[in-house]
């Protein structure tokens, strides 16, 4: 079956430690997202990828990283500058064409939480 | 830009009634607009969306929603809640000018017995 794969589904952190958050589609989807998901705040895009070796910033970059090598994989790097890093974490792909009217698939999200 | 509102943070309906949960979009261009359901630990899944072919939208599970541009509307209804329904519901929006899909902060539906 075709899908979005996350792991761990299960994340802890301790202070000044990054942390690396996978995410693989074999979707053969060309763009891909990372959000975080806060209670009441609903969706926060943190980066996106609509091309492999190319991402953009998304609302609420600082502290993270991407990168983007292979079309199947988008790794997020949680890293020591992002000070309030606790949140359920969410990958999505979506077909790739600006002004695309499909939608985006996702993953079953990472609890990071702080130890 | 384009952005979502969702009126109602939490919905509490009983088991075999109507499920309304609203959205309300803004976009200065015509919009793709998708609803999601989320259930406890787990990512978004589709239930259905609107892409300008037909205003009235059927998806999954018995839910459809109404596409109305005069209101700049998309609610979500259900003719008969079920118990399995109890889960949150995210509205988002989408421009051909925009490859980002923005979302709402999410409804939580609850079904009583």
């Amino acid at each position: 079956d075709g899908g979005i794969t996350q792991s761990p589904k299960y994340l802890f952190r301790k202070e000044g430690q990054n942390v690396t958050l996978s995410c693989e589609q074999n979707l053969n989807h060309d763009a891909m997202y990372w959000y975080r998901q806060d209670p009441g705040q609903g969706l926060r895009l943190i980066y996106y990828s609509q091309i492999v070796n190319d991402f953009q910033k998304g609302d609420i970059a600082e502290g993270y990283s991407v990168s983007r090598e292979k079309k199947e994989s988008f790794p997020l790097t949680v890293t020591s500058a992002q000070k309030n890093p606790t949140a359920f974490y969410l990958c999505a792909s979506s077909i790739q064409g600006l002004g695309s009217n499909q939608p985006q698939h996702f993953g079953d999200g990472t609890r990071l939480s702080i130890l | 830009a384009q952005s979502v509102t969702q009126l109602g943070s939490h919905v509490s309906v009983s088991e075999g009634a109507l499920v309304l949960l609203r959205c309300n979009y803004s976009s200065s261009v015509p919009p793709y607009l998708f609803w999601y359901v989320q259930y406890p630990n787990q990512g978004l899944q589709l239930l259905l969306k609107y892409t300008s072919a037909a205003t009235l939208v059927k998806g999954i599970n018995g839910f459809e929603a109404e596409f109305k541009k005069s209101e700049t509307s998309f609610h979500l209804t259900k003719p008969s809640a079920h118990m399995s329904d109890a889960a949150e519901y995210f509205c988002a929006v989408r421009t051909n000018n925009n490859n980002d899909m923005r979302f709402g902060a999410g409804t939580r539906l609850t079904v009583k017995p």
